[in-house]
């Protein structure tokens, strides 16, 4: 079963502008993490909140978290063609590994 | 490191017959996880390994599924007898130990079921 719905399903933006997507989940959490998904290819971490933070910086990303909303959400600054992938929101219910990935948000970042 | 390595990449087989897929995940990783990827249902845990136990195997769809880990630097993941609706991308991943929460994907298997 799928914990996170994204939105929007799909972006598509220029160059240098910035991305933002958009998580929801449905239960208490230990953690949300964000994953990138190259087309064809594996997914990769890119980023954890854990539950009792509510924003965190890693390079051009930025992922807030409202646990009072059960929302979560993944900013990209100054995007790059090569930012292109799909991007997941997962949950960690427990804090003992079993994540549960959101239906994800495809970005498509034009030159 | 290599990083998580799935074998075959792809798969294209006869419904009815054996599928085994096979992952290495990072060595001194002690966790290992299958996933399935499919447009309808997205990505679906269906079975996990903490020091080589199976711990959590309630993903996994029915009984033609079953995963084993013989060793720390080895899992299976086997289908029989395979069905057409059980086309999808199969991935494999690792984890370190409990202080590192980030999963680390392998390439994935691409099977298709004829």
């Amino acid at each position: 079963s799928q914990q996170g719905e994204e939105d929007p399903q799909a972006l598509s933006i220029q160059e240098g502008e910035n991305a933002t997507m958009n998580c929801s989940y449905k239960t208490s959490i230990n953690n949300l993490q964000w994953y990138r998904q190259n087309s064809g290819r594996g997914l990769v971490h890119l980023i954890l909140i854990r539950s009792n933070e509510r924003e965190k910086h890693s390079g051009r990303l930025r992922v807030t978290l409202d646990t009072s909303k059960k929302s979560s959400s993944l900013l990209i600054t100054a995007s790059r063609a090569a930012d292109t992938a799909s991007y997941f929101c997962a949950t960690d219910n427990t804090g003992f590994q079993k994540l549960v990935f959101g239906t994800g948000t495809r970005l498509l970042v034009s030159p | 490191d290599a990083g998580v390595i799935q074998s075959p990449r792809h798969e294209v087989t006869e419904m009815g017959q054996e599928v085994t897929l096979r992952c290495k995940p990072i060595s001194g990783h002690n966790s290992l996880f299958w996933y399935r990827q499919t447009m309808m249902r997205g990505l679906e845990l269906l079975i996990y390994f903490n020091n080589n136990v199976p711990i959590d195997d309630s993903g996994m769809p029915e009984d033609r599924f079953s995963a084993k880990m013989p060793n720390a630097s080895f899992s299976t993941l086997k289908i029989q007898p395979s069905e057409p609706r059980d086309s999808a991308v199969y991935f494999c991943a690792s984890r370190g130990d409990r202080s590192s929460y980030e999963q680390y994907f392998g390439p994935g298997t691409r099977l298709t079921v004829t």
